[in-house]
């Protein structure tokens, strides 16, 4: 199985600064017939469930503000939001969906 | 409006077992992967189970094959999980996922159903 590892586990940024959370997989995600990178971002507020941020590693879901970007290829990806808003307090997963799906551990993003 | 509603969720002794379902609507339900994801108490999310469209092929974590079955009756519009041989580690809120069109990422939850595995 695709092991999928977030870091950091937890962190705090100040209102208005940007926040950036890494997840890397145990092995590529890049599927070479579409050069697509089969990755997902989730957004996840206490009590709710999931909400898609990201997919294709950086596409942005619709309805999504455009402070929320992907980036990455192969093993290596990242979460930005480039100015913290107080209602992006909440867990991150990436999700892997290249072999069966596996989900990271998350990263707790607070307000500093 | 697409809505995903869980229910079957409740407490149950170790070794029982529990059927959960879910209700789909608002899209076409026959076109979607559908799968079950859960999440232990404060733990993070785990996939448990993801099934095609047609229902002709099924996918499970490692930790549940054997015991959950997932099916699905697109005449319904509705998802089961069949959980056998419970054990406390399956303790956890289980939500259905609709699957992106012909994708396993998942773009519609549902509010998750209460799964408690004690004695």
């Amino acid at each position: 199985d695709i092991v999928m590892t977030q870091s950091p586990d937890s962190l705090a940024v100040s209102l208005g600064e940007r926040a950036t959370i890494n997840c890397k997989s145990s092995q590529s995600i890049l599927y070479s017939s579409n050069n697509n990178n089969y990755l997902a971002w989730y957004q996840q507020k206490p009590g709710q469930p999931p909400k898609l941020l990201i997919y294709w590693a950086s596409t942005r879901e619709s309805g999504v503000p455009d402070r929320f970007s992907g980036s990455g290829s192969g093993t290596d990806f990242t979460l930005t939001i480039s100015s913290l808003q107080a209602e992006d307090v909440a867990v991150y997963y990436c999700q892997q969906y290249y072999n069966r799906v596996t989900f990271g551990q998350g990263t707790r993003l607070e307000i500093k | 409006e697409v809505q995903l509603v869980e229910s079957g969720g409740g407490l149950v002794q170790p070794g029982g077992s529990l059927r959960l379902s879910c209700a789909a609507s608002g899209f076409t339900f026959s076109s979607h992967w559908m799968s079950w994801v859960r999440q232990a108490p404060g733990k993070g999310l785990e996939w448990v189970a993801y099934i095609k469209q047609d229902g002709s092929e099924t996918h499970y974590v490692d930790s549940v094959k054997g015991r959950f079955t997932m099916s699905r009756d697109n005449a319904k519009n509705s998802l089961y999980l069949q959980m056998n041989s419970l054990g406390v580690e399956d303790t956890a809120v289980y939500f259905c996922a609709r699957g992106y069109t012909g994708f396993v990422f998942f773009d519609f939850w549902g509010q998750g159903t209460l799964v408690t595995v004690s004695s």
